[in-house]
């Protein structure tokens, strides 16, 4: 399967400490995206890449939260110094660029909890 | 500010009947919509999208409506199943923005009753 594919799934986290999320987005697509999701609440976009330029960031996007695509294939988020605010489900998602408007496929999410 | 709505957070409906799932935005640059359908635990799943030159999308049991002047937009179903049971949330883009990133709604929990 060649699906959007998040890891961790799920982590757990003590306030202050760093973590790292990891997306691998399908591989012919070079459009990413972040998203964080909380509860009752639908996707809030975080940034955007494509290849590995990142053209946008969410005002969301705290000096704390950093985003990379090295090679313009996989990408990561690193929240350094976590808070409880930032227990939310990451998602990754990617598309086309074949098309001017295409739809986004999203990965399983990592869920973080902050304790 | 809100750009996309979704008014209703939940919709319960008979199997076999017609589901519709509604979806309002404030932003008349948007040219672009979706619908995704989530599942507890997992991420969104691609339904179906519509162009802002056409007023209407079919595929199989879905359809989605698009009325430009009341910035409004449908997904119905029909006929309506078990397994459609899940938060749909509908997304609006825009393509000046120059990343087509999507802006969600806050999502509609339909439960469809065997």
């Amino acid at each position: 399967d060649t699906g959007v594919s998040q890891d961790p799934r799920h982590k757990i986290t003590k306030r202050g400490q760093n973590v790292t999320f990891r997306c691998d987005p399908i591989s012919e697509h070079n459009r990413l995206y972040w998203y964080r999701q909380t509860l009752g609440q639908g996707p809030e976009f975080l940034t955007y890449f494509q290849n590995e330029a990142q053209l946008e960031k969410s005002r969301l996007l705290s000096d704390r939260f950093s985003a990379e695509r090295p090679k313009g294939s996989f990408s990561t988020l690193e929240i350094q110094r976590t808070e409880q605010g930032d227990s939310a489900m990451y998602l990754c998602a990617s598309s086309s660029p074949n098309r001017g408007h295409t739809e986004a496929f999203f990965g399983q999410g990592t869920r973080l909890t902050v304790v | 500010d809100q750009q996309v709505k979704q008014n209703s957070p939940s919709l319960s409906v008979q199997e076999g009947r017609i589901s519709i799932l509604n979806c309002d935005y404030t932003n008349s640059m948007f040219d672009y919509f979706l619908w995704y359908k989530k599942y507890p635990a997992e991420g969104p799943t691609f339904l179906i999208s519509i162009s802002s030159i056409k007023d209407k999308n079919e595929d199989g049991r879905f359809t989605v409506f698009l009325n430009k002047s009341a910035k409004h937009l449908s997904l119905h179903i029909v006929p309506s199943q078990p397994g459609d049971s899940a938060v749909y949330f509908c997304a609006a883009s825009e393509a000046t923005s120059g990343t087509y990133k999507y802006i969600f709604g806050t999502g509609t929990r339909l439960k469809v009753l065997a």
